[in-house]
């Protein structure tokens, strides 16, 4: 399995609090990307990074920030948590120059209440 | 703009055969994917299909038509472990990032004895 972790596992907040969640590989894969899954939905892209530093917007990014100061940490920020934003959150990573697939992380579910 | 429709549920007996459709509409077309995500597990990597034909690894093919927009997953010989939700993802050029996938609502498989 690719190394990729996600922390927290598990989190409950309330709304207007932040939140940041971490994704954290081993890999060295060049691009990170943050998913949200909800039903119905499937898989929805908020953010991606295709290097230190450099990030760009998905379909959905509205209300999230992220940051990639280091290679193996992309960060995701809820700067003021709404309950729209309850859902469960993949990390993913590829390397295009070597391999198509994405690969994901074990997910992060968040509760905002 | 993109689309990706699939069933969103299917079921099936052991030992069966099963084929899971995918229709997408999208620009700058670049790959399809279909992954496997098992109830509360991330996402896993099953197929990828870039030119027109069929992808046969073990009991899953893939078979793709990009004159159609279509692609389908074919699972042989099943067994219970493949209840899980099946998800298409395409990948091309929107808004200017070529390597973001757009993931399709999934199939809710379930597989009876």
């Amino acid at each position: 399995d690719a190394g990729i972790t996600q922390s927290p596992r598990h989190k409950v907040t309330e709304t207007g609090t932040p939140v940041t969640l971490r994704c954290h590989q081993t890999e060295n894969h060049r691009y990170m990307y943050w998913y949200r899954q909800d039903p119905g939905h499937g898989l929805r892209l908020i953010h991606y990074s295709y290097g230190v530093k450099d990030t760009d917007k998905g379909e959905v990014s509205d209300g999230y920030s992220v940051s990639r100061s280091k290679t193996e940490d992309f960060l995701l920020t809820l700067e003021s948590a709404t309950s729209s934003q309850t859902s469960v959150y993949f990390c993913a990573i590829s390397d295009p120059d070597t391999s198509n697939e994405q690969f994901f992380g074990p997910g992060t579910r968040l509760t905002v209440l | 703009g993109q689309n990706i429709d699939q069933p969103t549920e299917m079921t099936a007996t052991e030992g069966a055969i099963v084929q899971i459709n995918c229709t997408y509409q999208t620009s700058g077309f670049n790959g399809l994917f279909w992954y496997q995500q098992h109830a509360g597990e991330a996402p896993t990597f099953l197929s990828y299909n870039v030119l027109d034909g069929l992808e046969e690894k073990g009991r899953f093919s893939s078979f793709l038509s990009r004159s159609k927009g279509y692609s389908y997953l074919l699972l042989k010989e099943l067994q219970m472990k493949d209840s899980a939700s099946y998800l298409c993802a395409v990948r091309g050029y929107f808004s200017g990032g070529y390597n973001k996938l757009i993931f399709g609502a999934g199939t809710r498989l379930a597989v009876h004895p």
